[in-house]
């Protein structure tokens, strides 16, 4: 079944330490995209990626960065400068067909815990 | 720029009742337009989508129309029940990017 996969499901971490946070797909799709979401919150975009070695800074990137070595996956490190990063994080992902270009499929998402 | 606004919630009603969520944009040019749902502890699942003018998406019950005259895409439903019971966002594609404007989401809750 193609879809994306998100690991682990929940994730603690200490103070001052980097996390990464896995998202793979199998949909062949060209972008991916990353969001936090607190509770009770919308969506807020962290970072994207439009094409293999290529990647831009969403609405909220300080404090995270990403890496595009594959086209099929997208991870996501949390490091020591993001002050808040107790959050839940969704992946997602998009073709390039038509005018469902922009049409997203999510991940089940990561619940993030600084202790 | 583009944005979404959607009704806040939480909404609450009884199981059978008739389900209404405001959706309005602000777009240029002619984006596609989606409603996604959020069950509890989980991802985004796409909902519903038009892509053009006039259409109708629907899915499970749910029903929403584009309607640029009004720059509307309001979701509905006849008779809810308790597993619809999420949370529901509205978005918008930016046909100039690769990137979706998602609303800030209503909280909908169904009492039996």
């Amino acid at each position: 079944d193609g879809g994306i996969t998100q690991s682990p499901k929940y994730l603690f971490r200490k103070e001052g330490q980097n996390v990464t946070l896995s998202c793979e797909q199998n949909l062949n799709h060209d972008a991916m995209y990353w969001y936090r979401q607190d509770p009770g919150q919308g969506l807020r975009l962290i970072y994207y990626s439009q094409i293999v070695n290529d990647f831009q800074k969403g609405d909220i990137a300080e404090g995270y960065s990403v890496s595009r070595e594959k086209k099929e996956s997208f991870p996501l490190t949390v490091t020591s400068a993001q002050k808040n990063p107790t959050a839940f994080y969704l992946c997602a992902s998009s073709g390039t067909s038509g005018r469902l270009y922009n049409e997203q499929f999510f991940g089940p998402g990561t619940r993030l815990t600084v202790l | 720029g583009n944005s979404v606004t959607q009704m806040e919630g939480p909404v609450t009603l009884s199981e059978e009742a008739f389900l209404t969520i405001n959706c309005t944009y602000t777009a240029t040019g002619y984006p596609s337009l989606f409603w996604y749902v959020q069950y509890p502890g989980e991802g985004l699942q796409l909902l519903l989508k038009a892509t053009k003018a006039d259409d109708k998406g629907s899915n499970k019950g749910f029903e929403a129309t584009y309607r640029k005259e009004t720059t509307s895409f309001h979701l509905e439903k006849g008779s809810v029940q308790v597993s619809d019971s999420a949370v529901y966002f509205c978005a918008l594609g930016a046909s100039s990017a690769s990137k979706i404007i998602f609303g800030s989401g209503t909280r909908l809750s169904i009492r039996p």
